[in-house]
């Protein structure tokens, strides 16, 4: 079956510019998660989605906020780009919502900021 | 809060040799531990997990981890690496009451020579 796609894989946005990216969770998976990955910062958790319900929010300013839609697919939008916000942005999709739950991710979309 | 600590940022190892990524955990509840795989310019591969029970996993490419409540550690091994493990590895935590989402070590990059 077809994995997590994430689209665009590659973005290039100017700084102060908001930009949008999607994602594509496996069929029948119900809960969405996003996550940056920074060589300084490493991986950093965003947020989750669970049934288009915000379940779960990491330690970022509110310029970065999401969405989820009937179908389980995600959205996250970032208003206002700085540069420190240049990452590769992924997401990942699980069946269920327990904290013991496999995580599958996707190939992830890589934004700079210039 | 919880944290995760992978204590090297890089190991180099020759083709053959045995090679153990170290894996080290702070929580005061319990967790699931997980370790994926990331190749360059793609996303994170679940290679082991443990949930319960047993508490040496496996995965099918012959790594293996065990987890060590005492030592809050989950450390990553395989007898003989092979050139195709060069990659980079992530430890990961998370737990019930979270919903879902992942605290990451740093990452440890396994650099595999002929």
């Amino acid at each position: 079956k077809a994995g997590v796609t994430q689209t665009p894989r590659y973005l290039i946005k100017t700084r102060g510019q908001q930009v949008t990216l999607s994602c594509s969770p496996i069929s029948g998976h119900r809960s969405v998660s996003w996550y940056q990955q920074t060589p300084g910062q490493g991986l950093q958790f965003l947020f989750e989605y669970f049934s288009e319900t915000q379940r779960n929010k990491g330690n970022f300013p509110g310029r970065f906020s999401g969405r989820q839609f009937s179908n389980s697919r995600s959205e996250m939008n970032v208003s206002t780009l700085e540069l420190g916000d240049s990452a590769l942005y992924l997401c990942a999709s699980s069946l269920v919502a327990g904290a013991n739950t496999e995580a599958f991710f996707g190939q992830g979309t890589r934004l700079t900021v210039v | 809060a919880q944290s995760v600590t992978q204590l090297d940022s890089q190991v180099p190892v020759f083709e053959e040799a045995p090679v153990e990524l170290r894996c080290n955990y702070s929580s005061s509840v319990s967790v699931y531990l997980f370790w994926y795989v990331q190749y360059p310019n793609q996303g994170l591969q679940l290679l082991l997990k443990y949930l319960s029970g047993s508490t040496l996993v496996e995965s099918i490419n012959g790594f293996e981890a065990e987890f060590n409540k005492s030592q809050t550690s989950f450390h990553l091994r395989k007898p003989s690496v092979h050139i195709s493990d060069t990659a980079e590895y992530f430890c990961a935590v998370s737990r019930e009451g979270q919903g879902f989402s992942f605290i990451f070590g740093k990452g440890t990059r396994l650099l595999v020579k002929p």
